[in-house]
């Protein structure tokens, strides 16, 4: 079963933050956060694993709760290219096939 | 490290065609990946290899697609008697994997656009 993204879309001013939020069903090994633009592949943006590890860009941030079964995407000081829309992918036994999440729009305005 | 490459870019067939795509990972990932995407979704999870040996193949996937990695290095996919339905764009990804850490990020390449008429 696949994650649920929240929100589905989000219209954001240059500057603005955003968060994105990841949930599943399921227990969570790892989630992969990636963004895609229009006719583009995903780009990897961060990893987190159970337990606390996670490796990503500097400018993104995200949490793990895995408790909760759930990640959150921090946009801080949104940029015009940070536009397009973003995936989280859950692995549930670690064994990194990924199921992807229903996808959230950004689209960011001058 | 040129990333993952994949050929075609794009594919317009007719109905009941064979097709195959390839897809030449990053060089030293063990791990090699297929995903099938349609508008507005989410990649799906198709298949994937560990060096030469298919893993996975999900249950989603008809008799008609096969996947190979004959030598632990590019990868194949064939779909055969093609269907509209699988009009898609189709993804390839590779990691270093096989530790479930870090490593397991995914990189993906630029994908295969298929078109079937």
């Amino acid at each position: 079963q696949q994650p649920v993204q929240s929100p589905q879309a989000v219209i954001l001013r240059e500057g603005e933050d955003a968060v994105i939020n990841c949930s599943s069903s399921k227990a969570l090994y790892s989630v992969h956060w990636y963004r895609q633009k229009h006719g583009e592949a995903p780009v990897f943006l961060m990893i987190l694993l159970k337990g606390g590890e996670q490796k990503g860009h500097d400018k993104i941030s995200a949490s793990f709760n895995e408790k909760k079964q759930q990640s959150s995407l921090y946009l801080t000081a949104s940029q015009l290219s940070y536009s397009g829309t973003y995936f989280c992918g859950t692995d549930n036994f670690g064994n990194e096939k990924l199921t992807f999440g229903t996808g959230t729009r950004l689209t960011i305005i001058p | 490290d040129t990333g993952v490459s994949q050929d075609p870019r794009h594919k317009i067939t007719k109905r009941g065609q064979n097709v195959t795509f390839r897809c030449d990972p990053i060089s030293e990932h063990n791990r090699l990946y297929w995903y099938r995407q349609t508008l507005g979704q989410g990649p799906e999870f198709l298949t994937y290899f560990q060096n030469e040996a298919q893993l996975e193949k999900s249950r989603l996937l008809s008799d008609r697609f096969s996947a190979e990695r004959p030598k632990g290095s590019f990868s194949t996919l064939e779909i055969q008697r093609t269907e509209q339905g699988d009009s898609a764009m189709y993804l390839c990804a590779s990691s270093l994997g096989g530790l479930a850490d870090l490593q397991d990020t995914q990189y993906f390449g630029p994908g295969t656009r298929l078109t079937v008429l």
